[in-house]
């Protein structure tokens, strides 16, 4: 069974520091893995995806790495803003493509102004 | 991105009583939707997975016929909690998937249900 495991569960830092949030999964066979946002009593809003064949993905300030066979997946914050302050989760989806994904417990994350 | 709308964003209702959720992909058509259950600082559990015109596939430990999942079009899909206990007071995300072949799934706002 997948597991996924998000470090570290919080994190606070000042505004304008540069971040990285770190995910990792038990069973290497993926299909792809997403990054979202989710703010308290929210839905999720999808951050990047990234394909089992590739190695990265950008969006603006943010960058995710993928290193399928070791099984960790990264997301890079450059220049935090107050406005980033949400819990970020990582999640996988099985090799068959349509299965359901499986999340992480996510990173809250605190940016001080 | 792709937007999935969930009505209603809230509801209350009493113990023993049933309660629809409705889950919508508005702007493309979904084969596939998830339904998610969420409890205070958890992380997302899947409850059920639905494709549109078959019978939808729970998770361990989920009751169907407590946790009913109809998801009659393309663009949309709906769970009902019948006869609902205090201890499925929680928030219900659908999510929808979307594109084949790159399979990117999208999130509904959620619904927050409490049951007294």
């Amino acid at each position: 069974k997948q597991e996924v495991t998000q470090i570290p569960a919080a994190l606070s830092v000042p505004e304008g520091e540069n971040l990285v949030l770190n995910c990792s999964f038990t069973d290497s066979a993926i299909y792809n893995l997403q990054w979202f946002r989710q703010d308290p009593g929210k839905g999720l809003t999808s951050l990047l995806l990234i394909q089992s064949s590739q190695r990265e993905q950008t969006s603006g300030r943010l960058n995710a790495s993928l290193d399928k066979s070791s099984g960790r997946s990264t997301l890079y914050i450059a220049a935090s803003q107050p406005g980033d302050s949400a819990t970020y989760l990582c999640a996988v989806r099985g090799g068959g493509g349509a299965d359901g994904l499986t999340f992480g417990k996510g990173t809250h994350l605190i940016i001080q102004p | 991105g792709a937007v999935v709308s969930q009505h209603p964003s809230r509801v209350i209702c009493k113990s023993g009583t049933s309660v629809k959720i409705e889950c919508r992909s508005l702007d493309f058509q979904a084969t596939t939707m998830f339904w998610y259950r969420q409890f205070p600082k958890k992380s997302l559990m899947l409850m059920a997975t639905s494709n549109e015109g078959s019978k939808a596939t729970y998770e361990q430990g989920v009751e169907k016929d407590k946790f009913l999942i109809n998801h009659a079009s393309l663009t949309l899909s709906t769970l009902t909690v019948t006869s609902a206990h205090p201890e499925d007071s929680s928030f219900y995300i659908c999510s929808a998937l979307w594109g084949q072949g790159r399979y990117e799934q999208y999130f509904g706002p959620g619904t927050r249900l409490t049951v007294t």
